[in-house]
């Protein structure tokens, strides 16, 4: 079982809908929770930072999470075809760099 | 802007040969740095911790006098493949994180170098 499990995608989805994006993580001793979005080619760029459960809103994102259930999640409203990306969902323990990511949810926004 | 360069972003050479990826820290300064490997639809997988001063530390299952590390400076740091093989072709991405910076695992990644082994 990997330590991070995120469905892959592809998810196809009009502009302006709502999108959820999903992991579930199975180490107890993550304590770190980052989405990294990542454009066709390109290395990956942090979006959201959270550290505890609960929820932590920027702009049109909102991260969740969820420590009871292990499951953290990404909501993206009023999408735009500029979302169009991979977004890999990561965790780390406390202490230290180590990001396992997850395998990436490729995300596409139509017109 | 970047904060985090790689050079080069595309290369391609023949196999038995040797291939230098560069990754350098812009603006700050970076004790450690990652190298990861990413192939196609898959995740990004952690290869080794480069640290500035001492050698880098290995993943299970990396070769690491296959994928050579070198901590050059506190803004450089570079992965040799060493008589590259067709299976080596893949994304290499490094990372480091922003010296001082309170997040753990707020790393900022280089723009990722893809390697292509005729």
């Amino acid at each position: 079982q990997k330590e991070v499990e995120q469905d892959p995608g592809p998810l196809s989805v009009p502009e302006g809908a709502i999108v959820s994006l999903n992991c579930t993580y199975s180490n107890s001793a993550f304590q770190y929770f980052m989405w990294y979005r990542q454009y066709s080619r390109k290395g990956p760029e942090l979006l959201m930072y959270t550290y505890s459960s609960g929820n932590k809103e920027d702009g049109r994102f909102t991260a969740q999470v969820d420590k009871s259930s292990k499951y953290i999640s990404l909501f993206i409203r009023d999408s735009q075809p500029s979302d169009s990306a991979t977004y890999l969902c990561a965790s780390v323990t406390g202490g230290g760099n180590k990001l396992t990511f997850g395998t990436g949810t490729q995300l596409k926004v139509e017109l | 802007g970047a904060v985090v360069s790689q050079h080069p972003s595309w290369v391609i050479c023949k196999s038995g040969t040797s291939v230098k990826i560069e990754c350098r820290s812009l603006d700050f300064q970076a004790t450690t740095m990652f190298w990861y490997r990413q192939f196609p639809k898959q995740s990004l997988m952690l290869m080794a911790t480069s640290n500035e001063g001492s050698k880098a530390t290995y993943e299970q299952g990396v070769e690491k006098d296959k994928f050579l590390i070198n901590h050059a400076s506190l803004t450089l740091s570079t992965l040799t493949v060493t008589s590259a093989h067709p299976e080596d072709s893949s994304f290499y991405i490094c990372s480091a994180p922003r010296a001082g910076t309170a997040l753990t695992g707020e790393l900022f990644f280089g723009e990722g170098s893809r390697l292509t082994v005729l």
